[in-house]
């Protein structure tokens, strides 16, 4: 089966970190989503990239995140300085247009301390 | 932008009975309703899903019903089994836009 891979799967840095969370979307797949989950926000989208053009990043804080996609195979998100309220899982999800479904990693759950 | 609400937030439900979800969403021009189950420790799996322009669907032990007019759509599990224990998502996506928008989640607990 095709699959979203994400790494690192888990994730512990300090306060004022930088993170970096990777995403091999499904071969094939242009359009990619990062989505945070924490129990109290529920599935918050990021950012999405359209044939690695970004479309929408305004979930975003844009002051220390930053996400990219330098090629197809390949999405990235960063947070720079990190901080305590950053802690969540965060899911990259991929695929064509909403009605084909779209396809969602197993997730980066971030703990900052 | 769209918003799409989700009740109950849990339920639980004894094995061999029937769930069911709501969900309400703001924009009639939404015409795409999947709903999404994540098991623990995973990502969303889409599940299921209906278009604008039917009332209802059905896949074995699940169904989704859609009301356009009151802008409400449901999911419907007969017969529970302890692997439906999961946390199931509506959402909701407009044509000529790539993004789904979710509801908040309802954690379903299927007791034996």
């Amino acid at each position: 089966d095709a699959r979203v891979t994400q790494t690192p799967r888990h994730k512990v840095t300090e306060m004022g970190q930088e993170v970096t969370m990777r995403c091999q979307p499904i071969l094939g797949h242009n359009t990619v989503f990062w989505y945070r989950q924490t129990m109290m926000q529920g599935l918050e989208l990021l950012a999405y990239f359209r044939n690695r053009a970004p479309l929408d990043d305004s979930g975003m804080p844009k002051d220390r995140f930053s996400a990219e996609m330098p090629d197809a195979t390949l999405a990235t998100l960063k947070i720079q300085p990190s901080e305590p309220r950053d802690s969540a899982v965060y899911f990259c999800a991929s695929g064509l247009v909403p009605e084909y479904g779209y396809t969602f990693g197993s997730g980066t759950r971030l703990t900052v301390v | 932008g769209e918003n799409v609400e989700q009740h109950p937030s849990t339920l639980s439900v004894q094995e061999g009975d029937s769930a069911v979800i709501k969900c309400t969403y703001s924009d009639s021009a939404s015409n795409y309703f999947p709903w999404y189950k994540q098991e623990l420790g995973k990502g969303p799996q889409l599940i299921i899903d209906i278009r604008s322009n039917v009332g209802e669907k059905k896949d074995q032990r699940i169904a989704v019903t859609l009301n356009k007019t009151a802008k409400h759509f449901s999911l419907h599990i007969t017969e529970t089994q302890p692997e439906d224990s999961a946390v199931y998502f509506c959402a909701a996506s407009m044509s000529n836009d790539y993004k789904l928008s979710f509801g908040a989640g309802t954690t379903v607990t299927v007791r034996a």
